[in-house]
């Protein structure tokens, strides 16, 4: 079965870089599908990060674009998210998760149907 | 960027209740459209895809329908374990986008 579990540091200084590994068990990375980053601020809603397929191609939310980088390590079986010059805005629990693309009848559908159990990173001084 | 506007934010309701969840998007989306169940400390869990195939192993009470702008959630009799948050998502087009979820409480 497949598990998928986040780490990395839980309290990031302002102006400093948060990096985030998603650990990918019980399967491979390198088997398609794409891999996610999502947040949830305190109390608030679900907000799309980014993504990366099994071939290193990567789409990113616009408004993260200039300081995100999402990376793929097939050796380790990870994936990771590196995103620059933090404020407390980005204060949230983190969660990696499985972005599957299954063929349909003339279309694919798309859903995320494996998650990590989240990470909290705190950004403050 | 795709809005999706989910109503009601939230919800009161009792075990046993009809409780239906509507998400609307800004543009069409055809039926690229998923609804997801979290509870708290929890992540999200996949209930619904495609508007309305219901994932493998979430209960039949689960129903999504829908297509283009306008999309619903159904839960037929809610019980003990339904009372949570749930979300709506897009998949049409880039950047993907979650609706800002709607709280089922007693």
């Amino acid at each position: 079965q497949l598990q998928l579990q986040e780490s990395g540091p839980g309290l990031v200084r302002p102006s400093g870089t948060l990096s985030l590994t998603c650990a990918v068990s019980g399967g491979s990375i390198s088997n398609g599908n794409w891999w996610t980053w999502v947040r949830q601020s305190p109390g608030k809603g679900l907000d799309w990060i980014g993504d990366i397929s099994h071939t290193g191609n990567t789409h990113q939310n616009p408004s993260l674009k200039s300081r995100l980088t999402i990376s793929l390590d097939k050796s380790r079986n990870q994936f990771s998210l590196r995103m620059t010059s933090v404020t407390a805005a980005d204060t949230a629990v983190y969660y990696c998760a499985r972005l599957t693309e299954e063929p349909g009848t003339g279309y694919y559908y798309y859903y995320m149907d494996v998650w990590g159990k989240g990470t909290t990173v705190t950004v403050s001084s | 960027a795709i809005q999706l506007t989910q109503s009601p934010s939230t919800l009161s309701a009792s075990v046993g209740d009809r409780v239906t969840i509507t998400c609307r998007a800004s543009q069409g989306i055809t039926n690229a459209l998923a609804w997801y169940k979290q509870r708290p400390g929890n992540p999200p869990r996949l209930l619904i895809y495609d508007a309305s195939r219901l994932k493998s192993g979430v209960p039949s009470r689960f129903r999504g329908s829908g297509s283009g702008k306008y999309f619903t959630l159904t839960i037929s009799s809610l019980q003990p374990e339904d009372f949570a948050t749930y979300h709506c998502q897009q998949f049409d087009t880039y950047p993907l986008t979650f609706g800002g979820g709607t709280k089922v409480e007693l």
